[in-house]
């Protein structure tokens, strides 16, 4: 257990759909950070977050949204949904900036 | 732009046999480079870890990582593996000045028959 924690750990919904995943990172870990994991494209960053700022954008689509809450919490809103966003995605957190990330159990999305 | 190349998709091996995944990166600047494990159903586990210092690395599990600058290399080795250790690979590298993102490489899937 990292210490990471990602809820829901399933989702199932239908295209054209809206929804959140939510991570809380490690106790004291400043930043944040969004993966997806794919069959086709494997494990891509999303966004990256740090004590509240966004520091780092990867190939987040336009359609994909995050925030970093004060009490460091994250969530990432995905909203018109397509049957290729289906995936796996972890959140991961640390310390700071350039140190050891650490993995959550990640939110299993179908998008049926 | 920081990239990652894993050499093998799929191994499959006996128990006891050893163990060596390929991974270089591409990138023109000092690096942090990782290798993380995810076990059938399970999230991404930090196996070990370079940043500075001896390039040869040793982790958990049994496991070790030799840095080549010159290769721009970071293999995994294992001298004996065990049915366990049966998950998916993954090599990531983190550019110190491209911020903390990590860029994975593709994974290898290891298969450990019993």
């Amino acid at each position: 257990d990292s210490g990471v924690t990602q809820t829901p750990k399933h989702l199932i919904t239908a295209t054209g759909q809206r929804v959140t995943l939510r991570c809380s990172p490690r106790s004291g870990d400043l930043s944040v950070y969004w993966y997806q994991q794919s069959l086709d494209q494997g494990l891509q960053f999303l966004i990256q977050y740090y004590n509240g700022e966004e520091r780092a954008k990867g190939n987040i689509l336009e359609r994909f949204s995050a925030q970093q809450f004060p009490d460091l919490h994250s969530e990432l809103n995905l909203s018109s949904l397509e049957l290729g966003d289906s995936a796996l995605y972890f959140c991961a957190s640390s310390v700071r900036l350039e140190e050891t990330q650490y993995f959550g159990p990640g939110t299993r999305l179908l998008v049926l | 732009a920081q990239s990652v190349s894993q050499h093998n998709h799929h191994v499959i091996l006996s128990e006891a046999a050893s163990l060596e995944l390929g991974c270089n990166y591409s990138y023109g600047g000092t690096v942090n480079l990782f290798w993380y494990v995810q076990y059938p159903g399970q999230h991404l586990q930090l196996l070990l870890k370079y940043f500075s210092g001896d390039p040869l690395v040793k982790g958990i599990k049994g496991f070790e990582a030799e840095f080549i600058k010159s290769k721009f290399s970071f293999n995994l080795r294992k001298p004996s593996v065990q049915w366990s250790d049966t998950a998916e690979y993954f090599c990531a590298v983190n550019g110190r000045a491209a911020g903390n993102k990590l860029t994975f490489g593709g994974g290898t899937r290891v298969l450990v028959k019993p």
